[in-house]
């Protein structure tokens, strides 16, 4: 059953800690891409990946970091330094040589 | 001005009734075009993509893409209650040294009443 799959779901923090977001796909897609969805305000890019160790900083990066050590696998790390870090994040994938991307479920972060 | 723009809506339908999305945009050299659904607290599922302009089809959707006019629309016939969501239409250019980053509307929020 191929997908990407984020966990946890929802999670809750206190701030000023750091927390971090699994994202796993099965697809074989080598793009990987980390997006922040707020209410009215559309999706906004915040890292991407086209291979593994390698990323770009997206249009907002800042508070954020990234690894992608496997091709499966692009965590996405939520800083004590992300100053308005309550969002729903999206995890996307995408194929070698094609424009469609496809999203993970989501995780709903609540920093309190 | 915005690359991409949708109106929020809310669109509010009954059942049965024809629907039409709609998306502009400024950039010439989108050749990409796609079109998303969105239920409330889920990720975006990936509802039909176009690389011309046209009209493409599958069941009760229909995607139609008019470069000469930057426009792009979603039809749904025979909506229904369960068609209720956000849908988002995304657009892109040729990949340039590698990178593909698409451009997003905000989403129109889609209300089908029984």
């Amino acid at each position: 059953d191929g997908g990407i799959t984020q966990s946890p779901k929802y999670l809750f923090r206190k701030e000023g800690q750091n927390v971090t977001l699994s994202c796993e796909q099965n697809l074989n897609h080598d793009a990987m891409y980390w997006y922040r969805q707020d209410p009215g305000q559309g999706l906004r890019l915040i890292y991407y990946s086209q291979i593994v160790n390698d990323f770009q900083k997206g249009d907002i990066a800042e508070g954020y970091s990234v690894s992608r050590e496997k091709k499966e696998s692009f965590p996405l790390t939520v800083t004590s330094a992300q100053k308005n870090p309550t969002a729903f994040y999206l995890c996307a994938s995408k194929r070698g040589g094609s424009y469609e991307q496809y999203f993970g479920p989501g995780t709903r972060l609540t920093v309190t | 001005q915005k690359e991409v723009e949708q109106d929020p809506g809310p669109l509010s339908v009954p059942e049965g009734a024809i629907v039409s999305l709609n998306c502009t945009y400024s950039n010439s050299a989108f050749q990409y075009f796609m079109w998303y659904r969105q239920y409330s607290r889920k990720g975006p599922e990936l509802l039909m993509y176009t690389y011309s302009s046209g009209n493409k089809e599958d069941g009760r959707f229909t995607a139609q893409v008019d470069k000469s006019s930057k426009y792009i629309s979603l039809f749904i016939r025979d909506s229904q209650p369960s068609d209720s969501a956000t849908y988002l239409c995304a657009m892109s250019s040729p990949a340039s040294g590698g990178s593909y980053i698409p451009t997003f509307g905000r989403g129109t929020s889609l209300i089908v009443h029984p």
